[in-house]
């Protein structure tokens, strides 16, 4: 199947703080990207998305930046707080495939 | 508007048996798609329907199958069940625009 890594990176921040969550995507031709937040035993959850004809959007507490030239998305979190705590992934989609490829995803650990 | 809704939400089953999971999407929604997810290879496509037909296919072994209902409802199949079968099974149900929206998943563990 297709999926990158078995590895899971993990970031740890302080409550309170920025978090900064990174994505290598892996198609050029990719135009939609999604970003979704992961509980222990729930479903991934949707939490932004941008088209390839943006660079920045904005959500509540959360930016999603995109970098075509590198082939490069990022997630901030401002003011991170303990429920933010998840395994954050990143999804990209090439245009007329109808399926969305998912990077490895982001352990994101907040400490009191 | 209900979420995307998943059945059974945990299965057990024995090597050789075979199962079918349950999906219904968001309304309005005509496009299903189906995950497997486990530790070590993560996320990973299955296939995609839309209107009844499938689209894409992942890169599994044909003993996972899936079909789509009139009303958008879908199911998947995995038949002759193997211990690496064991998963989280997503299905996520897709707008018009694209954005995706994932069930609670199935629980499969296989014995």
């Amino acid at each position: 199947g297709e999926s990158v890594g078995l590895h899971l990176p993990t970031l740890s921040v302080q409550e309170g703080d920025n978090s900064i969550i990174n994505c290598a995507y892996s198609n050029s031709a990719s135009d939609y990207f999604i970003w979704y937040k992961q509980e222990s035993g729930k479903g991934p959850q949707f939490i932004i998305d941008i088209r390839s004809n943006m660079d920045k959007r904005q959500g509540q507490r959360v930016t999603v930046l995109l970098n075509k030239t590198v082939k490069h998305l990022s997630l901030q979190i401002a003011a991170t707080q303990p429920g933010d705590s998840a395994v954050y992934f990143c999804a990209e989609t090439p245009p007329g495939t109808y399926k969305y490829i998912f990077g490895t995803g982001t352990r994101l650990k907040v400490l009191a | 508007k209900a979420g995307v809704t998943q059945t059974p939400r945990y299965l057990i089953k024995t090597r050789g048996q075979q199962v079918t999971l349950s999906c219904s999407p968001i309304s309005g929604h005509r496009s299903v798609s189906w995950y497997q997810q486990t530790p070590g290879q993560g996320l990973q496509f299955l296939f995609e329907y839309f209107s009844e037909t499938q689209r894409n296919k992942g890169n599994f072994p044909g003993r996972f199958s899936g079909r789509q209902f009139s009303n958008s409802r879908s199911e998947m199949n995995v038949s002759t069940l193997e211990l690496g079968d064991s998963a989280l099974y997503l299905c996520a149900s897709t707008s018009g625009a694209g954005e995706q929206y994932f069930g609670p998943g199935t629980r499969l563990t296989v014995t």
